[in-house]
């Protein structure tokens, strides 16, 4: 079946010490997104990839950067780890045509916590 | 600012319809989704309404959509149990590109 695939499902970092976090996909989606969503809110986007096109919201710090190496993957890096980076990391994709309804498929999702 | 409401908690029995609201910002967003996170999961898209439209109906779900007031809705008939989960609603902002604007997400509680 077609799906977003993120790994790992739980990671444990500890503070200060760098971290990535992968997503794949099988849709063939040319957009991949990146949201953190921490306890009892709203997933909030922190940047996306538009084909080979970077694009990041204004507000995600400068400690949280993005590869997407080919159309399957897209890995996240956070590079010192705060203790208010402990959120659940959501991946998704989407097919972005014109007119189209461009809906998001989600992966599951990595639980990060931060010691 | 650019927020998309949804009251917090909802808590119905089993067999009753449950109706979920949500008040959005934007005028202009050409489409309006329903996704569903169940605890320690990602987010499922259930379905989706064009702007267009008024009314969008599949399965057990309707979806309700009131431009003039910003308002949409979603029914789900006869709630499950498995129907236990948290709701957002989300808006693509008009003036194109990817960003969805997620609601605060509505905790639905079904009981027996």
């Amino acid at each position: 079946d077609a799906m977003v695939i993120q790994n790992p499902r739980y990671q444990v970092t500890q503070f200060g010490k760098p971290v990535t976090l992968s997503c794949s996909q099988t849709l063939n989606h040319n957009v991949m997104y990146w949201y953190q969503q921490k306890s009892s809110q709203a997933p909030k986007l922190l940047f996306h990839y538009y084909d080979k096109d970077f694009n990041n919201e204004a507000d995600t710090p400068d400690n949280f950067q993005s590869r997407r190496p080919n159309t399957s993957f897209c890995f996240l890096d956070i590079r010192s780890p705060g203790l208010g980076d402990a959120a659940m990391y959501l991946c998704a994709t989407s097919r972005e045509l014109a007119g189209g309804s461009n809906e998001q498929f989600f992966g599951p999702g990595t639980r990060l916590t931060v010691l | 600012g650019e927020d998309v409401e949804q009251s917090l908690f909802l808590s119905v029995r089993e067999g009753d319809s449950s109706v979920i609201n949500c008040t959005y910002t934007d005028s202009s967003s050409t489409y309006l989704y329903w996704y569903k996170q169940e605890p320690g999961a990602g987010l499922q898209l259930l379905t989706y309404i064009f702007s267009n439209m008024d009314m969008k109906q599949d399965q057990r779900l309707t979806v309700l959509l009131n431009k003039k007031d910003k308002h949409l809705s979603l029914r789900i008939a006869d709630t499950q149990t498995g129907d236990s989960a948290i709701y957002f609603c989300a808006e693509i902002l008009g003036g194109g590109g990817n960003k969805l604007t997620f609601g605060t997400g509505t905790q639905l509680k079904v009981e027996l």
